[in-house]
């Protein structure tokens, strides 16, 4: 079965520490992107890879960060300059369409929780 | 910037017709999207619509796009218990590589 996964699903962390989540697709997709969801509000960007060894930041990069080193994965680093990470974390990959459409496809989410 | 709203909460009886609203500001927006989020789950993919076209239907679902408005709505026929999720919308241009997603409507489907 082609799809995005992302481990852990429940994650828990002690303040001042960093955590890594993992994203790994296997759709031979090119762009992969990192979305942080809190509580009532919609998706926020905080970093996108179009193509391997190359990411940018989104729109709320600050106290993370990523890497992209294959292909398939897309680990995302929650360092302990995060201010407020607890949240829901989502991972997707796109395919393009001629046009410029990009239709996501999304991970099952990881939940992180800062003690 | 470029900006998706929608309404934050819809609620309707089991057996109606769910029409949730969306608009955006970016008028170079080429596709709109409609995603699916059930309780601590990952969005799924609905549906979505070129922006040359008016209509675009599928099963129980219909994507109605105003462009001139840059207004977007989805109905849902028959709805069922099963439809009770947040939905978001979102859109993407050309050239652009990031969608740009609504803060969701939650819809409730009660008895």
């Amino acid at each position: 079965d082609g799809g995005i996964t992302q481990s852990p699903k429940y994650l828990f962390r002690k303040e001042g520490q960093n955590v890594t989540l993992s994203c790994e697709q296997n759709l031979n997709h090119d762009a992969m992107y990192w979305y942080r969801q809190d509580p009532g509000q919609g998706l926020r960007l905080i970093y996108y890879s179009q193509i391997v060894n190359d990411f940018q930041k989104g729109d709320i990069a600050e106290g993370y960060s990523v890497s992209r080193e294959k292909k398939e994965s897309f680990p995302l680093t929650v360092t302990s300059a995060q201010k407020n990470p607890t949240a829901f974390y989502l991972c997707a990959s796109s395919i393009q369409r001629a046009g410029g459409g990009h239709e996501q496809f999304f991970g099952p989410g990881t939940r992180l929780t800062v003690l | 910037g470029e900006d998706v709203e929608q309404s934050l909460f819809l609620s309707v009886r089991e057996g109606d017709s769910s029409v949730i609203n969306c608009t955006y500001t970016d008028s170079s927006s080429t596709y709109l999207y409609w995603y699916k989020q059930e309780p601590g789950a990952g969005l799924q993919l609905l549906t979505y619509i070129f922006s040359n076209m008016d209509m675009k239907q599928d099963q129980r679902l219909t994507v109605l796009l105003n462009k001139k408005d840059k207004h977007l709505s989805l109905r849902i026929a028959d709805t069922q218990t099963g439809d009770s999720a947040i939905y978001f919308c979102a859109e993407s241009s050309s050239g652009y590589n990031k969608l740009i997603f609504g803060a969701g409507t939650r819809l409730a489907v009660h008895p």
